[in-house]
């Protein structure tokens, strides 16, 4: 099966940057996704990681170790807008279309 | 607004009762995802098709069942409700069935079920 592991809660000040950790065991992998979900409101995708590297999309970067199963999603010149929670979803397994997804990290951006 | 829709926003209905939530893509998609959100068990895929044919599967019930139509609509049916079933409950959809084009995925409002 699909193991994911995510801190549960951070907390950053607007304009820092913070880093949020994600570790996953799965027995195959097609891709690391991470996505945004403001309380009440739908998951947005922020980004798509397959290869081992960084991947920059404006203020936000994701990272990607395929052999350590680790992830990360780096949000630099935090807004306040950018208090929601943070989702790290696995696509693979044995069955290889099944994605699976973390608890979610609920972060708050403080003045 | 993501382009894809979900009908109803809202249902309210008892246990043992059969519902049917529905979904259009986004245009041009042809994946479409169905998930499950609870407040005690976060986000969970249930069941993907990709131009009408079922794709992958989660921890979807016997009780609950999907379709995918020619018009690439989805349907999601659950039968014999219970109240664990109360939950929001999410379709999504993408241009492809792997790789980047099925990571991103584009999600709809979702229709929040409460099954009295």
């Amino acid at each position: 099966g699909q193991n994911i592991d995510q801190p549960t809660e951070m907390t950053a000040t607007e304009g820092a940057i913070v880093q949020i950790n994600c570790t996953y065991q799965t027995s195959g992998f097609n891709g690391l996704f991470w996505y945004q979900q403001h309380a009440g409101e739908a998951p947005t995708f922020l980004s798509y990681n397959v290869l081992d590297g960084l991947e920059e999309k404006g203020r936000f970067s994701s990272f990607l170790s395929r052999s350590k199963g680790y992830s990360y999603l780096l949000l630099k010149e935090l807004q306040m807008k950018d208090s929601a929670s943070y989702l790290c979803a696995v696509r693979g397994g044995t069955n290889a279309g099944k994605s699976t997804f973390g608890d979610g990290t609920t972060l708050t951006v403080k003045p | 607004d993501s382009g894809v829709t979900q009908t109803p926003k809202h249902l309210i209905t008892a246990t043992g009762q059969r519902v049917t939530l529905r979904c259009s893509p986004r245009s041009g998609d042809l994946s479409v995802y169905w998930y499950q959100q609870s407040l005690d068990q976060g986000l969970q895929f249930l069941i993907q098709y990709y131009n009408g044919e079922e794709r992958a599967k989660g921890n979807i019930l016997e009780r609950f069942s999907a379709q995918q139509f020619p018009d690439l609509h989805s349907e999601l049916n659950l039968s014999s409700l219970e109240l664990g079933d109360s939950a929001l409950y999410f379709c999504a959809s993408s241009v492809a069935d792997y790789g980047g084009g099925a990571g991103e995925q584009f999600f709809g409002p979702g229709t929040r079920l409460t099954v009295l």
